[in-house]
């Protein structure tokens, strides 16, 4: 079975603060995606990152960026100078990359994170 | 605006009615989705339609009935629905249901009393 855990329920700190949110994952699979939505207050998720199990590359994109640790099974993402628009809860989320998944994607329970101006 | 569009956005429904969820993707995608998003609960995958046919129904029960007419369209029909029933319903699409991104609808915020 999958699971996907983010133990950092809530999140409060002042604008320009780093931030970094934890995800820590489990499956059996030997190939998955693992994936950072966003669910502003508007309510629709909103797709950061995929990253397949086989690239353990780090990735930045503008303020944001991932750390994926496949040996300690975590995929944590930062927010570098964090703005009051980042508030929202972010998923972390798990699929297998195998023909039939059908994009059955396990999520996280999310962490809300507000920014104070 | 995500291709994806949801309605209606909020839903009061009693136990005895009869309601459906609408779902209309416009980016060609294959395979459309129903998750459902409780409080304090993570998200949970309901039914998974690719090219039209069901591929995916996760012990939801029979009270939920989701049709998928044509690739572009999904719709949840409701009935005698439970008070634990009331969440935030998501549809979501992706070009072929394999592990790519999905994109999201705003979802409906149902409802039931």
């Amino acid at each position: 079975a999958q699971k996907v855990t983010q133990a950092q329920t809530e999140i409060s700190v002042v604008e320009k603060e780093d931030v970094t949110l934890d995800c820590v994952y489990e499956t059996r699979d030997t190939t998955y995606y693992l994936f950072w939505y966003k669910q502003p207050p508007s309510g629709e998720l909103v797709f950061l990152i995929r990253r397949n199990s086989f690239d353990e590359q780090n990735e930045i994109s503008g303020r944001y960026s991932w750390n994926f640790q496949k040996s300690t099974s975590s995929f944590n993402f930062t927010i570098t100078a964090s703005q009051v628009v980042d508030s929202a809860v972010y998923f972390c989320a798990l699929a297998n990359a195998g023909g039939t998944s059908y994009g059955k994607l396990t999520f996280g329970q999310g962490t809300i994170l507000t920014v104070h101006p | 605006e995500t291709g994806v569009t949801q309605t209606p956005r909020h839903l009061v429904m009693g136990m005895t009615n009869k309601k459906s969820l609408k779902c209309e993707q416009h980016l060609g995608h294959n395979a459309m989705y129903w998750y459902k998003q409780s409080a304090k609960k993570p998200l949970e995958l309901m039914f998974v339609y690719s090219l039209e046919e069901r591929v995916e129904n996760n012990s939801v029960p029979s009270r939920f009935s989701p049709e998928c007419p044509n690739s572009s369209h999904l719709f949840l029909h409701l009935h005698t629905l439970q008070p634990e029933d009331s969440a935030l319903y998501l549809c979501a699409s992706s070009p072929m249901g394999g592990g790519e991104k999905l994109f999201f609808g705003s979802g409906t915020q149902l409802s039931v009393l």
